[in-house]
């Protein structure tokens, strides 16, 4: 069973660009999150979808925004980058509906986006 | 608000020697806990999950977690540290009951001495 792919691994845009980045999650899995890492910020939740509907957010400013698709890949999207947007941006599937049973019933992540803004 | 506390940004530990990674949690009803391990350049991986049924959990690797409610704990453990343990393990608490935000630790990151 393949894993879940993000794509791309690294990227290099100048600010006030946009950026999407794309999760597939595992085959079957219906749940798609959406998490940013950085060094002084740590893991941060952005939020979740469930069967292309938005279930949960986190406390992110209007120009990160997502979707999911029929077939439960998602994109996210971040618009007039600005140089603090500068990290990993991780997605993670789960079989579960909701950040509960997404994690409960063992959300697998990706390898995660590198988003460097300069 | 929930919130979850990692004490030690930085734990060293020699080969063989017993890992210990904290992590308290503040939540007025006992959560989902978690705790996710990460190697360079990769994402995250589930360690082992505590969601209310025994107190003591085992998870991959040899790692085991004990909930204490008492003290809004729920410490991470492994009794014979290896080289490939080095990484950084994450703790998470979800709130019981409902759709809710994850909110993970600031992280530690797990030096194994030889």
């Amino acid at each position: 069973k393949a894993g879940v792919t993000q794509t791309p691994r690294y990227l290099i845009k100048t600010r006030g660009q946009q950026v999407t980045l794309s999760c597939s999650p595992i085959s079957g899995h219906r749940s798609v999150s959406w998490y940013q890492q950085t060094p002084g910020q740590g893991l941060q939740f952005l939020f979740e979808y469930f069967s292309e509907t938005q279930r949960n957010k986190g406390n992110f400013p209007g120009r990160f925004s997502g979707r999911q698709f029929s077939n439960s890949r998602s994109e996210m999207n971040v618009s007039t980058l600005e140089l603090g947007d500068s990290a990993l941006y991780l997605c993670a599937s789960g079989s579960g509906q909701g950040a509960i049973r997404a994690m409960n019933t063992e959300a697998f992540f990706g390898q995660g986006t590198r988003l460097t803004v300069v | 608000a929930q919130s979850v506390t990692q004490l030690g940004s930085h734990v060293s530990v020699s080969e063989g020697a017993l890992v210990l990674l904290r992590c308290n949690y503040s939540s007025s009803v006992p959560p989902y806990l978690f705790w996710y391990v990460q190697y360079p350049n990769q994402g995250l991986q589930l360690l082992l999950k505590y969601t209310s049924a025994a107190t003591l959990v085992k998870g991959i690797n040899g790692f085991e977690a004990e909930f204490k409610k008492s003290e809004t704990s729920f410490h991470l453990t492994k009794p014979s540290a290896h080289m490939s343990d080095a990484a950084e393990y994450f703790c998470a608490v979800i709130p019981s009951g409902g759709y809710q935000k994850v909110t993970f630790g600031t992280g530690t990151k797990l030096q194994v001495i030889p």
